[in-house]
C-alpha cells in the first residue's frame, strides 16, 4: 500500500470555525490531490499540487484554501466551515499528472453542524 | 467537461455470476481508471486503460476509444467483491462517475 495518511480521521466542528485537515505522504510523489465525496455525486476535486508552493484550483475549490510547504504534507482548510461542507475528503498522491494511476488516502469524515 | 455515466447504478447477483458495469464518457480523454471503494470507505485502484483491455486476476476491464465506452468485468464473483466500482476519465484531471454498488450474495 502507498504511505499515505490523512489526520484527523473523524471531526465534528461548528460553523463559522476554521478546521484544517492534514494529507501525509511517504512516497515523495509530486502529485497531490484534495477531493471531496459526496451522496449522488462522483468525487470531485478541490485543489491539487504540482509541487512545493505550486497549487491550483479544481471544480469546487470556493471556501477551501490549500497549503504545501513540503513535498510530504498537503494540507486543506476551510477558513470558515459551513453546513455545505460536511462530507468525506480523500486526499490522493500519483507520480505523473494526468496519466498515472492515483494512490488515495483512507479519508476523513468532516461534519460541521 | 467530460460527463461520465455508469450503469448500473447497484447490481445484486449471486455468488458466482458474471458481472459487467458500463462507463461511458461525453468526450475524449487519454486514459480510464477503474476504482474499487471497500465498505469500509476506502479506495483502491484497480486499472488504468488507455486503449484494448487488461486482466487482473478475475477481474477484466476493457475500452472502446470510439464508442468512448469502458466495461469493467468480474468472473466467478464472490461475496468479497462486494464494493462501489467507480469509474473515472482523464483528460487534464480526473473526473469520476458516481458508481456502481455492487453486491454479491452467498
Amino acid at each position: 500500500d502507498a504511505g499515505i495518511t490523512q489526520s484527523p480521521r473523524h471531526k465534528v466542528t461548528e460553523t463559522g470555525t476554521p478546521v484544517t485537515l492534514r494529507c501525509h505522504q511517504t512516497e515523495n510523489h509530486r502529485y497531490m490531490y484534495w477531493y471531496r465525496q459526496d451522496p449522488g455525486h462522483g468525487l470531485r476535486l478541490i485543489h491539487y499540487s504540482y509541487g512545493v508552493k505550486d497549487t491550483d484550483k479544481g471544480e469546487v475549490s470556493d471556501g477551501y484554501s490549500v497549503s504545501r510547504s513540503k513535498t510530504e504534507d498537503f494540507l486543506l482548510t476551510l477558513e470558515s466551515a459551513t453546513s455545505s461542507q460536511t462530507s468525506v475528503y480523500f486526499c490522493a498522491i500519483s507520480a505523473l499528472h494526468p496519466n498515472a494511476e492515483q494512490f488515495f488516502g483512507p479519508g476523513t469524515r468532516l461534519t460541521v453542524l | 467537461k467530460n460527463e461520465v455515466e455508469q450503469s448500473p447504478q447497484n447490481l445484486t447477483a449471486q455468488e458466482g455470476e458474471f458481472i459487467t458495469i458500463n462507463c461511458s464518457y461525453s468526450v475524449g480523454i487519454s486514459a480510464l481508471h477503474w476504482l474499487q471503494q471497500h465498505p469500509g470507505g476506502g479506495i483502491v485502484s484497480l486499472f488504468m486503460l488507455s486503449s484494448g483491455k487488461k486482466k487482473h486476476g478475475r477481474l477484466i476491464a476493457t475500452i472502446n476509444i470510439q464508442e468512448k465506452h469502458s466495461s469493467l468485468h468480474i468472473t466467478a464473483s464472490h461475496p468479497r467483491d462486494s464494493a462501489v466500482y467507480i469509474c473515472a476519465v482523464t483528460d487534464e484531471k480526473l473526473t469520476f462517475g458516481t458508481g456502481t454498488r455492487l453486491t454479491i450474495i452467498p
